[in-house]
């Protein structure tokens, strides 16, 4: 595509329940990258994806969230058992390298 | 800790006139910072961008400035437009692999 192109845009879902947001990278970018936006705030790094190495998954807040990126493209998101501070903008982005990240519009979540 | 810093939330000028954003960084280690603009509701857009062994680099419009002694970047915006307003961000890379973002500066700019 054109862009990067994040689904849903926007979810409200219940505490305790699973969540899964997607992230369609711009073709043929090798890095993948998720952030977290609370109302507010700066970009806090979740996950790193680079070529077929192994991910950076320093930045994930705890076990319930986890990332997986099939095929070198798609990325999907989970965040099990949401909690009301899980609410947020969770941003994507892709790049050929390190320089000029290219965001998608992002998934904002509410826990209810 | 964040490596990036912001010196002021929110920032107002007069269209026409000359805004200056500020960020301050805490690694000696980082080699290459990024401006991005943030417009409401949308994702962050790329700026400029400038790596540590320069001091200054222009594009149209924005300047960045970088001084390694005092750990401060700075990014200048020329004939500040009523569509320049929104929150910018700096970011940097220390060698890791993924930018580490400031909290940002919301830029309003007065008709």
């Amino acid at each position: 595509g054109a862009g990067v192109s994040q689904s849903p845009s926007n979810k409200v879902t219940e505490k305790g329940k699973d969540v899964e947001l997607r992230c369609d990278p711009i073709s043929g970018h090798t890095a993948l990258y998720w952030y977290r936006q609370s109302l507010g705030q700066g970009l806090e790094f979740l996950i790193y994806f680079q070529g077929n190495s192994a991910p950076d998954k320093s930045g994930l807040p705890s076990d319930r969230f986890s990332a997986e990126r099939t095929g070198g493209s798609v990325s999907t998101l989970t965040i099990q058992r949401t909690q009301q501070e899980d609410s947020a903008v969770y941003l994507c982005a892709s790049s050929l390298g390190i320089s000029e990240l290219f965001f998608g519009e992002g998934s904002r979540l509410t826990v209810l | 800790g964040e490596s990036v810093g912001l010196h002021l939330p929110t920032l107002s000028v007069q269209e026409g006139d000359n805004s200056i954003i500020n960020c301050a960084y805490s690694n000696s280690a980082s080699d290459y910072f990024i401006w991005y603009k943030q417009e409401s509701g949308k994702g962050p857009q790329f700026i400029i961008d400038i790596r540590s062994n320069m001091d200054k680099r222009q594009g149209q419009r924005v300047t960045v400035l970088l001084n390694k002694t005092v750990k401060h970047l700075s990014l200048q915006i020329a004939a500040t437009q009523p569509g320049d307003s929104a929150v910018y961000f700096c970011a940097d890379n220390t060698g890791r692999r993924a930018l580490t973002f400031g909290s940002g500066t919301r830029l309003q700019v007065q008709p």
